[in-house]
């Protein structure tokens, strides 16, 4: 079963206004760490935003926030005052808590973000 | 600040051949994630080590293996190489998980592998 769903797989904003990212996720682990990474065309994976399943207030940086509904399983990204420079493929991943052993990151297929002039 | 390292950044095989690729974690980070990122996909663990031990497996084929040494840096070697295993292969590191599933994965900048 898809650990992470995002189920849009291109959208399309434009520069100066806001845009949300969908991301739903499945766990039955009390414990895990929701993360937003962006990957431009160059490749590189870039992080952008964390959110702990004990968090009580939702994570934000600088222009990039997380709207975290635990009963909903749902952890969107905001981005806010979009620009030209964050057109890339933006990735929701999930780090389930397990004791002594691997921590590894599970992703979503992605959205690809185009933001117009 | 210092990232992760990982080498050669771009690699260019025929099919059959072998090629190793290396990562060099963040300081005091012991623990090495490997990703592989195929054209269009979302990025897929392998393989991960902590403490020079495997940690985790994933979906690694039994064609690659992967260590990591005393300096905690790690290798993926992959042979008999397919025209599939063209991707961007990920390496992370990060400090040893607290069984919370918290903390960052720092990733290097990737290796681009194409299989002719």
């Amino acid at each position: 079963a898809q650990k992470i769903t995002q189920t849009q797989p291109g959208m399309f904003v434009q520069e100066k206004e806001a845009v949300t990212l969908d991301c739903t996720y499945d766990t039955s682990d009390p414990s895990y760490g929701l993360f937003w990474y962006k990957q431009p065309s160059s490749g590189e994976m870039i992080f952008l935003i964390y959110q702990g399943s004990y968090d009580q207030q939702n994570a934000t940086e600088g222009r990039y926030s997380l709207n975290f509904q635990k009963a909903r399983k749902s952890a969107n990204l905001v981005i806010s005052a979009s620009q030209l420079g964050d057109s890339a493929m933006y990735f929701c991943a999930m780090r389930e808590g397990k004791e002594g052993g691997s921590e590894k990151l599970v992703f979503g297929k992605g959205t690809k973000l185009t933001v117009n002039p | 600040a210092a990232g992760v390292i990982q080498s050669p950044r771009h690699l260019i095989k025929e099919k059959r051949e072998t090629a190793t690729l290396k990562c060099y974690p963040i300081p005091r980070h012991d623990t090495v994630y490997w990703y592989q990122q195929g054209p269009g996909q979302d990025p897929q663990f392998l393989i991960s080590f902590y403490e020079k031990m495997q940690s985790d497996k994933g979906s690694i084929p039994d064609r690659f293996s992967a260590q990591q040494f005393s300096d905690y840096h790690s290798e993926l070697n992959m042979s008999s190489l397919e025209l599939g295993d063209s991707a961007l292969y990920f390496c992370a590191s990060s400090l040893p998980g607290q069984g919370l599933g918290n903390g960052e994965l720092f990733f290097g900048e990737g290796s681009r592998l194409t299989v002719l």
